[in-house]
């Protein structure tokens, strides 16, 4: 069964500074990878989706990379700011899985003080 | 922008009572999830739909919990009876193209 771990749980970073949060997975046979923010009792905004065939994405200041073979994916946020704090999770679409089943990690709780 | 629509957005009740959630997908998307996620976990698929037919209910507890969606478009997610530990956010979510979007969620809470 495909395990998706996220490390640290909870991450506090001064205004500015860069955020770097990690994604691993135990199964590389994935068809992508999906970075996705939730702010408090709220539903999940997709952010970046990496297809397996690629090593990275791009959107302002996300970018999130992909290394399948070694299970790990990172997003990076550059410069952050006050309203990047939020939970950010990544899930994987099981590639064994017929109907692409999502498989979520814990999440890392972000906090960015002024 | 389209979206997916959620109600309740909160229900609160009590143990060994019916709850029902509903959830409208963005107009086209024929796959359709209900995922719970407990405070402080990732969202579990409970339930995949493409149209109107179930593909994946593995992770359904289906003594109590049913799900449908009639005509392919909306689905209703029904628990019955409701017990202390469903305590949690449930979330809807349509896809195209492997972009999943999910909706704002319904939070239960069952005292």
């Amino acid at each position: 069964k495909q395990e998706v771990t996220q490390i640290p749980a909870a991450l506090s970073v001064p205004e500015g500074e860069n955020l770097v949060l990690n994604c691993s997975f135990t199964d590389s046979a994935i068809y992508n990878l999906q970075w996705f923010r939730q702010d408090p009792g709220k539903g999940l905004t997709s952010l970046l989706l990496i297809q397996s065939s690629q090593r990275e994405q791009t959107s302002g200041r996300l970018n999130a990379s992909l290394d399948k073979s070694s299970g790990r994916s990172t997003l990076y946020i550059a410069a952050s700011q006050p309203g990047d704090s939020a939970t950010y999770l990544c899930a994987v679409r099981v590639a064994t899985d017929s109907w692409g089943k999502l498989q979520f990690g814990a999440g890392t709780q972000v906090v960015v003080t002024p | 922008e389209a979206e997916v629509a959620q109600s309740p957005r909160y229900k609160i009740t009590e143990k060994s009572q019916a709850v029902a959630f509903w959830c409208d997908p963005i107009s086209g998307h024929a796959t359709l999830y209900w995922y719970r996620q407990i405070l402080g976990q990732g969202p579990e698929l409970l339930v995949q739909f493409q149209d109107e037919s179930v593909v994946d209910d593995s992770q359904l507890p289906k003594d109590r919990f049913s799900a449908e969606r009639l005509k392919g478009v909306d689905s209703t997610l029904k628990i019955q009876p409701a017990e202390l530990g469903d305590s949690a956010m449930y979330l809807c979510a349509s896809s195209q193209a492997n972009v999943l979007t999910f909706g704002a969620g319904s939070r239960l809470t069952v005292l």
